[in-house]
């Protein structure tokens, strides 16, 4: 059964950072490409990063460049999002999900439960 | 960029009956790169609809996807009680990597 756990989420200042990641069980993570999406209270989803199968292509929402990170560890099946000078307008759920198909991601076939970021002081 | 735009924003309807939910694009976009997704409160959202038109895994008939160019829809006949959440549906674009979400249409018991 595919599995993808999220963690790292809580409160931070504005200004300040945090390091989310999504623990996947399941399936063959090194031949996927993930992504992270997110959602603010009561709002829509937004994508926010991606990251191809072995790390070495990344994709940000113009929003979150320069700013957070997206990386991981194929050995330990876990993708990481480093988020720095974070804001109140980052506040959200975040996902992590598995982009498909492999040839050419277009979608998301299995989600995360997510994990919430506050950005409050 | 393109920009989706779901509608309406929220549908009221009765279990039995058919719902047609409304996802526009604002330039001609390929049909392969379209999705939807159903998404319950408090949960993460699930895969419904790929590539315009086919059901993703473990997904009843009763939902079906349609469309072409910049006009997409997702249809579902005879609406059960759990189908009453929200419904988004995504692009994919190439150049950049980009993935675009539709607003939202929340469907909700009349």
């Amino acid at each position: 059964e595919v599995q993808l756990l999220e963690s790292g989420g809580g409160l931070a200042q504005p200004g300040g950072s945090l390091r989310l990641s999504c623990a996947a069980s399941g399936f063959t993570f090194s031949r996927y490409a993930m992504s992270w999406v997110r959602q603010a209270p009561g709002k829509g989803l937004e994508w926010v990063s991606h990251s191809s199968m072995t790390g070495t292509d990344t994709y940000y929402i113009d929003s979150v460049k320069g700013r957070f990170t997206i990386s991981r560890d194929n050995s330990k099946n876990t993708l990481y999002l480093q988020m720095k000078s974070l804001r109140a307008d980052d506040t959200a759920v975040y996902y992590c999900a598995i982009g498909v198909p492999v040839a050419s991601p277009a979608y998301f076939q299995h989600w995360g439960q997510g994990t919430l970021v506050t950005v409050s002081s | 960029e393109v920009v989706l735009t779901q509608s309406p924003g929220t549908l009221s309807l009765s279990p039995g009956e058919r719902a047609a939910l409304s996802c526009r694009a604002s330039q001609t976009i390929s049909g392969t790169s379209l999705a939807w997704y159903q998404q319950t409160p408090g949960q993460a959202p699930r895969l419904l609809i790929y590539g315009t038109s086919k059901r993703a895994t473990g997904i009843p008939d009763r939902f079906s996807g349609s469309g072409s160019g910049t006009d997409f829809t997702l249809t579902i006949i005879g609406l059960e009680p759990e189908d009453f959440v929200v419904y988004y549906c995504q692009h994919y674009g190439s150049s950049p990597r980009r993935y675009t979400f539709g607003q939202g249409t929340k469907l909700e018991i009349k």
